[in-house]
This record gives C-alpha cells, sequence and structure tokens, in this order.
C-alpha cells in the first residue's frame, strides 16, 4: 500500500496571491505522478501526469515539478483566483508497469481563494 | 467525444432495495474503475477492469456490492440490499492505462 501525503490539509489565500501545496510519496518503484483538481459538487478532473524526475509541467497559471529520487511534487498557482478553489489531489499509480493505472490518492490540500 | 456517462445522476431509494449504477467508458480506453466518496472517507476505490477483466476488489465494501463489466463499453455497479450507510457519490472513471483518468459526473445516491 503506498503512502502518500499532501500537505497543507487545507489552505486559505486573498485573490491574487501565489501559493504552492507538496505531495510526498515514496521514491522506490516511482512510475508516475498525476495531478487533479476537484471542485465541489463536479467531478475530479486530470491536470498533470509526471513521470520524469526534474519534470516540470504548466497549463495556464498552475505548475508543478517533480523530484522523484526524495519523493516529492510541488503544485504552484500563480496569482490565485476564486474559480482556483478546489481540492487538488495527487495520485502516484501503484509501483510497476502492470498497475493498468490504479491510482492511489491523497487526502488532498483544499484550497479557499477569498476575493 | 462526449467523456465518461454514468446514470442515473441520482438515485434516490429505500433500504433493501436493489440499486443498480451504470457506466460508459470513453471509447477506446482500456481500464474502468469505480470510486466512492464519502464525508469520512474520501475518495476511495472499489474496484477496477482492465480490457473488461476485473483485476482488483479489494475495496468493493462486502459482499452486497458486485460490479461487472461485459464489454468494453458497459459497466454496472449494482447493491443488494442496499443500507443508508451506503449513501455517497459514486464515481466511474476510465483511462489508457498508464494515462491519467478520467471521470464521469457521478452518481449521487440516498438510501432512506
Amino acid at each position: 500500500i503506498l503512502n502518500v501525503e499532501q500537505s497543507p490539509q487545507s489552505l486559505h489565500v486573498q485573490e491574487g496571491d501565489s501559493t504552492n501545496f507538496t505531495c510526498s510519496f515514496p521514491s522506490s518503484n516511482f512510475y508516475a505522478l498525476h495531478w487533479y483538481r476537484w471542485e465541489t459538487a463536479k467531478s475530479p478532473e486530470a491536470l498533470f501526469v509526471m513521470t520524469l524526475n526534474g519534470d516540470e509541467k504548466k497549463k495556464g497559471r498552475i505548475s508543478a515539478t517533480l523530484n522523484t529520487k526524495e519523493g516529492y511534487s510541488y503544485l504552484y498557482i500563480k496569482g490565485s483566483q476564486p474559480e482556483d478553489s478546489a481540492t487538488y489531489l495527487c495520485a502516484p499509480p501503484n509501483a510497476g508497469g502492470t498497475s493498468y493505472g490504479k491510482l492511489t490518492f491523497g487526502q488532498g490540500t483544499i484550497l479557499t481563494v477569498h476575493p | 467525444d462526449a467523456g465518461v456517462i454514468q446514470s442515473p445522476r441520482h438515485e434516490v431509494t429505500e433500504m433493501g432495495q436493489e440499486v443498480t449504477l451504470r457506466c460508459k467508458p470513453i471509447s477506446g480506453h482500456n481500464s474502468l474503475f469505480w470510486y466512492r466518496q464519502t464525508m469520512m472517507r474520501g475518495l476511495e476505490l472499489l474496484i477496477y477492469f482492465n480490457n473488461n477483466v476485473p483485476i482488483d476488489d479489494s475495496g468493493m465494501p462486502e459482499d452486497r456490492f458486485s460490479a461487472k463489466m461485459p464489454n468494453a463499453s458497459f459497466s454496472t455497479l449494482k447493491i443488494q440490499p442496499s443500507e443508508p450507510r451506503d449513501s455517497a457519490v459514486y464515481f466511474c472513471a476510465s483511462s489508457i492505462s498508464p494515462a491519467g483518468q478520467f471521470f464521469g459526473p457521478g452518481t449521487r445516491l440516498t438510501v432512506l
């Protein structure tokens, strides 16, 4: 069973602030890391799939970095907007290429952006 | 592509009744996942299929829950008999492993 930890559990920021949060996962047998955004009353939406150490991905104002050697990934949001308010989940697949894409989700970071 | 389709979107039933949730994955995806979201446990994986074959059902809470995938374009999750503690939002997701999963809109189940 993978141990995935996300911090902080919740975060309140003002509109325009930049913010970041962390996902920690076992560094051994790393395969890939997924980030999802989950807005209230909606379904989780895939943001990034990251596979290479040092990888950096960007989607609009949101970016993510990956360190597979030490087992962490950071998600950054630049100039937060109220519509960024959501729960951000990270999920590594079970170790190995035979996981068929099964993900182990962290508990998530709940982000609230106040106008 | 219409994305992952789930039906019904809302289901209200009485304790003891049979409930069947349906999912149509994205065409061409070879993995399908059933999740349950509750306040207490967050998002938990119930079962997943690869090429229509159940791979891991260790998340299925008990024998009252069963899931099938008779073909690549359809899956069902059945609860018989249903209990109030089964009330939750049930999500279906599909993927071309090991890519990211695409989630359906969910079925909100209320068991009275």
